[in-house]
C-alpha cells in the first residue's frame, strides 16, 4: 500500500512570495489533514477535510493560507504572501474514517522563508 | 483552554525501560494517541487509549487514566533505534468530527 505522498520535499522562498504544497493521501482515506510543525514543537492542525469538505479550519490563518481538496482525493495548501514565521515543516496526513486517532503522515515539506 | 504536558527530554540506556508521561487539560476528550517521530521523519502512530487501562503492542505499552487526565507510554527493552521524539495527542471531539491536538514532544535519547 502506497503511503501519503507530498511534494516538494524542500522549498526556500523570500518573504512576501507565494508557495504551494501538494498532498496525495492513501487511497480510500476519506479524511485529510494539513499540519504545521515548527522546530521543537508538535504538529499543529491547520485544516481538516472530510472527503472534499472542510470540517475544521479554526487554526488556519485565512488571510494568507488557503487549501482545497478537489474531488475528495489530493489536496493543495497555499501560502500567499509568506512571512518569516511560516518557516516550518508542513505535514499532510490521512485517515480512513473520522475517528482520527490513527493518522498516516507524509514525509512533509520543509519550508524556509528568508 | 486545552493543554498537554510532557517532559521535554528523557535519557535511558539500551535494554532499559522508560516511561514518558503526559497530562492533559481539554474539553471534549475522546482518547489519547501516541506517535513516534525520528529526526527529519514523519510521525508514525504507536498506540491509542480510549478507555482506562493498559494497551500493549509489542515492546510498547500505553496507559490512560481518564479521571486523572493522565497517560503514559512505556517502552521496554530499549534499542538504539528508539531514539526519537514521542508525542502524546489528545483526540478531541469537536462536533462534526474528531481531531488530534499534539503535545510538544519528548526527545528520548537511548545510550549504549
Amino acid at each position: 500500500e502506497a503511503g501519503v505522498a507530498q511534494s516538494p520535499r524542500y522549498k526556500i522562498i523570500e518573504k512576501r512570495q507565494s508557495v504551494a504544497f501538494w498532498c496525495n493521501p492513501i487511497s480510500g482515506h476519506a479524511t485529510l489533514y494539513w499540519y504545521q510543525q515548527i522546530l521543537g514543537q508538535g504538529p499543529k492542525l491547520l485544516i481538516q477535510f472530510q472527503n472534499n469538505g472542510v470540517v475544521d479550519d479554526s487554526q488556519l490563518p485565512k488571510d494568507r493560507f488557503s487549501a482545497e481538496r478537489l474531488k475528495g482525493v489530493d489536496s493543495t495548501l497555499k501560502i500567499q504572501p509568506a512571512k518569516l514565521e511560516d518557516s516550518a515543516v508542513y505535514l499532510c496526513a490521512s485517515s480512513f474514517g473520522t475517528s482520527g486517532y490513527e493518522q498516516y503522515f507524509g514525509p512533509g515539506t520543509r519550508l524556509t522563508v528568508t | 483552554g486545552q493543554s498537554l504536558e510532557q517532559p521535554s527530554e528523557v535519557t535511558a540506556v539500551e535494554g532499559a525501560i522508560v516511561q514518558i508521561n503526559c497530562t492533559y487539560q481539554t474539553s471534549g476528550f475522546y482518547g489519547l494517541s501516541w506517535y513516534q517521530q525520528h529526526d527529519g521523519g514523519a510521525p508514525t502512530f504507536l498506540s491509542y487509549n480510549a478507555l482506562d487501562g493498559l494497551e500493549e503492542t509489542g515492546r510498547f505499552s500505553s496507559f490512560l487514566s481518564r479521571s486523572d487526565s493522565y497517560g503514559y507510554l512505556l517502552l521496554q527493552e530499549l534499542q538504539m533505534k528508539d531514539s526519537a521524539s514521542y508525542f502524546c495527542a489528545v483526540q478531541n471531539y469537536g462536533g462534526a468530527t474528531n481531531k488530534l491536538i499534539f503535545g510538544t514532544g519528548t526527545l528520548l535519547a537511548v545510550q549504549p
